[in-house]
């Protein structure tokens, strides 16, 4: 099961950009790398994930390295309610097979007013 | 789409009572489903696979007698605590696999045991 590194924490400006680094090194040719956020007393959400292309969708952005052993979620203009904890994890291609979620300890999120 | 419940949201028991946190998926059918523990501050500890009809298999150094999963339809999952100690008051995730391989994640359930 591949693991992944982020920062413990972060700090953002309210309305500013936000990047949210992550490591996977020992990435294999296969892992889709998903990021999901988890607010508090809540379960964790779905942002977004790739496998080698950059990704938009209305939440974020995934700036994926082209060695694909690091990515970085992009906020483009972090609000309060984006406070929270987001954890990039790895997942195989694939639909069958039981597939293990490994979260590392996240990034926590602090959005300044 | 993938939405999965959990119930109840948040729990209260005494010490040495058994408590039960159900995980559905609402519209989907899920042959796997995963429960999680998370202790304040930290991250998501995957606890135990839970598979449709099988026994749950379970991550090292979780006591499965304590831990009891039980999965008997395609929607529903269990997890009871059995004889609840105020250690094992913690922040109870489940997630359900939908058909694109993917997790879908549970509000969470609040266990308090006193």
């Amino acid at each position: 099961d591949a693991k992944t590194t982020q920062p413990n924490s972060m700090e953002s400006n309210e309305e500013e950009p936000v990047h949210l680094p992550c490591n996977h090194s020992t990435i294999s040719g296969t892992d889709y790398i998903h990021w999901y956020r988890q607010l508090p007393s809540q379960g964790p959400e779905y942002v977004i994930h790739g496998l080698t292309s950059n990704v938009n969708n209305r939440m974020a952005s995934l700036a994926i390295a082209e060695d694909r052993k690091s990515s970085t979620l992009i906020l483009h203009r972090a609000t309060l309610r984006d406070a929270a904890v987001y954890y990039c994890i790895l997942r195989p291609a694939g639909t069958s097979g039981t597939y293990k979620y490994i979260f590392g300890t996240g990034t926590r999120l602090k959005v300044l007013a | 789409g993938a939405v999965v419940s959990q119930h109840p949201s948040w729990v209260i028991c005494k010490s040495g009572t058994s408590v039960k946190i159900e995980c559905r998926s609402l519209d989907f059918q899920a042959t796997t489903m995963f429960w999680y523990r998370q202790f304040p501050k930290q991250s998501l500890m995957l606890m135990a696979t839970s598979n449709e009809g099988s026994k749950a298999t379970y991550e090292q150094g979780v006591e499965k007698d304590k831990f009891l999963i039980n999965h008997a339809s395609l929607t529903l999952s269990t997890l009871t605590v059995t004889s609840a100690h105020p250690e094992d008051s913690s922040f109870y995730i489940c997630s359900a696999k939908g058909t694109s391989g993917w997790q879908y994640f549970g509000p969470g359930t609040r266990l308090t045991v006193t």
